[in-house]
């Protein structure tokens, strides 16, 4: 059973651009909600999070905007560049739980 | 800090042979993990630590078996490799706090 549903499995966006990646969770303990940012041949990086007593949080040209009733969150890049072609993995997890649930990644490519 | 460092980078195995994958942490984190990356299949958790001494399983356990004799080092033991375990391992180890820190990977092709 997955938990966190993430889509699209792939996207292509032009420099500049703006790209949305989605994730739906099922379990409304969780509590924390990061995003990692994977880059070939390396492993997966906290790129930005949030907790679900706020509805968005920006940090640069990233955002996450979080709806709890939907249980829904997803990450905007805003001015997209080529370097931020990478897959991204959304998670979840409950605090003190011990582990978090991934989505399956976005494969996401920035065209020049 | 050297971060989450993993052993060893790249191996080739035949099936049937096995091996150890080395995870060391000098954050002194609590919590310690084993992925499983495949293409289009995410990050599978294999086994995990909540600390030093525990083990437990994660939702692709077989075939796999780990130790956590000392916190800082987390191993990843496969008895008999099969084809199907060619896979990109990472681990990541944790505080309380809930963000992961990942190691680089190990690539393991089984032939």
């Amino acid at each position: 059973q997955q938990q966190v549903k993430q889509s699209p499995q792939s996207l292509i966006v032009q420099k500049g651009g703006i790209s949305i990646i989605n994730c739906a969770y099922e379990n409304t303990a969780f509590d924390y909600f990061p995003w990692y940012q994977q880059f070939p041949g390396k492993g997966p990086a906290l790129l930005i999070a949030i907790r679900p007593d706020v509805s968005e949080k920006k940090e640069g040209r990233f955002t996450i905007s979080f709806n709890k009733s939907a249980k829904q969150f997803s990450l905007h890049i805003m001015d997209s560049q080529p370097g931020d072609s990478a897959t991204y993995f959304c998670a979840a997890s409950q605090r003190n739980a011990g582990k978090s649930t991934f989505g399956d990644g976005t494969t996401l490519t920035v065209k020049p | 800090n050297a971060g989450v460092t993993q052993t060893p980078k790249f191996r080739v195995l035949k099936t049937g042979q096995s091996m150890t994958l080395l995870c060391a942490q000098d954050m002194n984190h609590e919590y310690m993990y084993w992925y499983r990356q495949d293409p289009g299949m995410g990050l599978r958790l294999i086994h995990y630590s909540v600390g030093e001494g525990t083990t437990a399983k994660g939702e692709v356990p077989d075939g796999y078996n780990v130790s956590r004799l000392k916190k800082q080092n987390f191993l990843l033991g496969l008895e008999s490799a099969a084809p199907s375990q060619t896979s990109v391992y990472f681990c990541a180890s944790r505080t309380s706090q809930e963000t992961q820190y990942f190691g680089p990977g190990t690539r393991l092709l089984v032939l």
